[in-house]
């Protein structure tokens, strides 16, 4: 089945533990996203990349680290987590212009809440 | 500062009512897609239109891209309670996609 996995679905954490929320996709998609939903805001893009080794800031990157070293995986890295941090994260991926582009797929999302 | 702008935020009807959500950009969009959010769910991609004018139908639904593509709009005829969720539309700017802050249907049996 088609589709974008991110683990984990639900974390707690506290102030400064770094953690890492993983994504992988089984489409050989070319581009990958990060998104964070919250309130009133909708979704707004933290990071992207459009290729292996090639990843570009979104809209909301501060805090947030990105790599995509192969094409299937894309986590998402909080060096220091704080409380402003604490969201729904959303991983997406989508074909490429050159692979017939369409819409995103996104995975089930990661609720964080950091302490 | 947001780029999509989208109207009304949150929207009440009784079923078998219209339902319609719009969305705005002050730059001209490559291409703006909708999607669907199911309460609890993860964003469900719709459609994408990419050509000014463009109007597609997907059965009760009918999304409409701007002559300008700076605007678009999702009509719903006859809503049912299945078409309950948020309504978010994201438009292309350079190689970015910008999401609108969506509108939540609730659909009143």
């Amino acid at each position: 089945e088609a589709q974008v996995t991110q683990n984990p679905r639900y974390l707690i954490t506290v102030t400064g533990k770094k953690l890492t929320v993983t994504c992988s996709q089984n489409m050989n998609h070319e581009y990958m996203s990060w998104y964070r939903q919250d309130p009133g805001l909708g979704l707004r893009q933290i990071y992207y990349s459009m290729n292996v080794e090639v990843t570009d800031k979104g809209d909301v990157p501060e805090g947030y680290k990105v790599s995509r070293k192969e094409k299937r995986n894309f986590p998402l890295i909080l060096e220091s987590p704080s409380p402003n941090q604490t969201s729904l994260y959303f991983c997406a991926s989508r074909r490429s212009p050159g692979q017939g582009a369409r819409g995103y797929t996104f995975g089930s999302g990661t609720r964080l809440t950091v302490v | 500062g947001q780029q999509v702008m989208q109207i009304p935020q949150y929207q009440h009807v009784q079923e078998g009512e219209d339902f319609t959500t719009y969305c705005n950009s002050s730059t001209t969009l490559s291409n703006i897609q909708w999607y669907k959010q199911r309460p609890g769910g993860h964003p469900v991609f719709l459609i994408q239109l990419v050509k000014s004018g463009e109007v597609k139908k997907q059965k009760r639904l009918t999304f409409q891209f701007g002559e300008a593509k700076k605007n678009s709009s999702l009509h719903i005829t006859a809503t049912q309670t299945t078409d309950v969720g948020t309504y978010f539309c994201a438009g292309r700017i350079g190689n970015q996609f910008y999401f609108g802050t969506g509108t939540s249907l609730t659909v009143i049996p």
